[in-house]
């Protein structure tokens, strides 16, 4: 297993456009992160599935984000009518129910909203 | 005001230095987490400490878990370049899901 992977690294966009991310968690872990990270801030959290369920969502995941996991293995997280303050890295982690070990973090997908 | 508050919010040193950085809170934790972060990267787990006053040494990083278990620190000795990155602690909540703080963006200068 080579970790947790994330498509595409980078991402630049008009406003207005939707934009869709894929995130390959680690194959023995069953939950699943969304984080989002602005410059210079610690990662702020969007919303985590175990297994297939998602479980819960922050206040920060408006209606024109939605994330999918639809067999328990990967995951999407789509953005519609994308905004200029969109524009962050986008994280991905998984780990095991106790998170005592850790999460593991992918490399993130960039977006730019131009 | 954020859960975690990290200080100083930035560092720059010079190779050899000494440094501390701080995780400060109110609230009282089960455990704690140490990330470093390098730039285009996602965050990578130093250690988790878990019992007051507890200490654990990675190579020239100590952590320590306050008394109280309500702050952390992180001393590095003789940083090195390779040290430059953002250094985040977190805190998992009661459905295991990791709070971070706002990081102390360090740089050591050759």
């Amino acid at each position: 297993d080579t970790g947790v992977s994330q498509n595409p690294r980078h991402k630049i966009t008009k406003r207005g456009q939707n934009v869709t991310f894929r995130c390959d968690p680690i194959s023995e872990h069953n939950r699943l992160y969304w984080y989002r990270q602005t410059l210079g801030q610690g990662p702020e959290f969007l919303t985590y599935f175990q297994n297939e369920a998602q479980l819960e969502k922050s206040r920060l995941l408006s209606d024109r984000f939605s994330a999918e996991r639809p067999k328990g293995s990967f995951s999407t997280l789509e953005i519609q009518r994308t905004e200029q303050g969109d524009s962050a890295m986008y994280l991905c982690a998984s780990s095991f129910v106790v998170s005592a070990y850790g999460y593991t973090f992918g490399s993130g997908t960039r977006l730019t909203v131009v | 005001t954020q859960l975690l508050e990290q200080s100083p919010q930035f560092l720059s040193i010079q190779e050899g230095e000494n440094l501390t950085v701080y995780c400060n809170s109110s609230s009282v934790f089960s455990s704690l987490q140490w990330y470093r972060q390098e730039p285009g990267e996602g965050p990578v787990l130093l250690v988790t400490v878990v019992t007051g006053g507890e200490v654990k040494k990675l190579k020239r990083l100590t952590f320590q878990f306050g008394d109280a278990r309500k702050d952390s620190s992180l001393h590095i000795t003789a940083a090195q370049p390779g040290d430059t990155g953002l250094y985040l602690c977190a805190v998992t909540n009661a459905g295991n899901m990791l709070t971070f703080g706002g990081g102390t963006r360090l740089m050591v200068k050759p």
